[in-house]
């Protein structure tokens, strides 16, 4: 079941801020966050862990909600660096093993004027 | 220390041709992953490899698609008599060994990009 990403597009000016959020119907184990320029590989931003554990960026925040299923991206401060499409990759697992397999939402584009 | 590797960057084939592309991941990882990406569309899980073992393959069209990693190489996702809906770029990831209870980022190579005429 893949995840709903909103909003599904989000255009700011260089130091405005933004929230994109991933919503599962399944269980989670992990979220994981990449950042895809056009015509590029997506690239590795952040993953959150079931029990709260993060691995992240400095300049980019997230959080999980493992009840809710949710988890959601911040930018802050935005740069015209921020500029591609974010996508959230979620794994599910069982008893505390990780299956390995992600499953990618459809992609938020933002955009970051001058 | 060498990200994920993938080659060739661009394939172009007939319809009813063959196309093999070739991943190889990152020092150190024993685990590989395909996904396939549309245009404007986001990545689809394919199928999830150990070496010399297929653990995943469910995201694998039943036909014409395999996938292998063999104990020495690079991982291989062949596909036979290619079909214009082919058409895609083609991203392997990798990651090191799943500790039990904890989950290890993927990496992604620069992708394959399949035109088929």
């Amino acid at each position: 079941q893949q995840p709903v990403q909103s909003p599904q597009a989000v255009i700011l000016r260089e130091g405005e801020d933004a929230v994109i959020n991933c919503s599962s119907s399944k269980a989670l184990y992990s979220v994981h966050w990449y950042r895809q320029k056009h015509g590029e590989a997506p690239v590795f931003l952040m993953i959150l862990l079931k029990g709260g554990e993060q691995k992240g960026h400095d300049k980019i925040s997230a959080s999980f909600n493992e009840k809710k299923q949710q988890s959601s991206l911040y930018l802050t401060a935005s740069q015209l660096s921020y500029s591609g499409t974010y996508f959230c990759g979620t794994e599910r697992g069982a008893g505390g093993t990780s299956y390995g397999k992600l499953t990618f939402g459809q992609g938020t584009i933002l955009t970051v004027h001058p | 220390n060498a990200g994920v590797m993938q080659n060739p960057r661009h394939l172009v084939r007939r319809r009813g041709q063959e196309a093999r592309l070739r991943c190889s991941p990152m020092k150190g990882h024993s685990h590989v992953y395909w996904y396939r990406q549309l245009p404007e569309e986001g990545l689809k899980f394919m199928v999830y490899l150990q070496k010399e073992n297929i653990i995943d393959e469910s995201g694998m069209p039943k036909e014409r698609f395999s996938a292998e990693f063999p104990k020495e190489g690079p991982s291989i996702l062949r596909i036979q008599q290619v079909v214009r809906g082919d058409s895609a770029a083609y991203f392997c990831a990798s990651s090191p060994p799943l500790a039990s209870g904890r989950q290890e980022t993927q990496y992604f190579g620069p992708g394959t990009r399949l035109l088929v005429l």
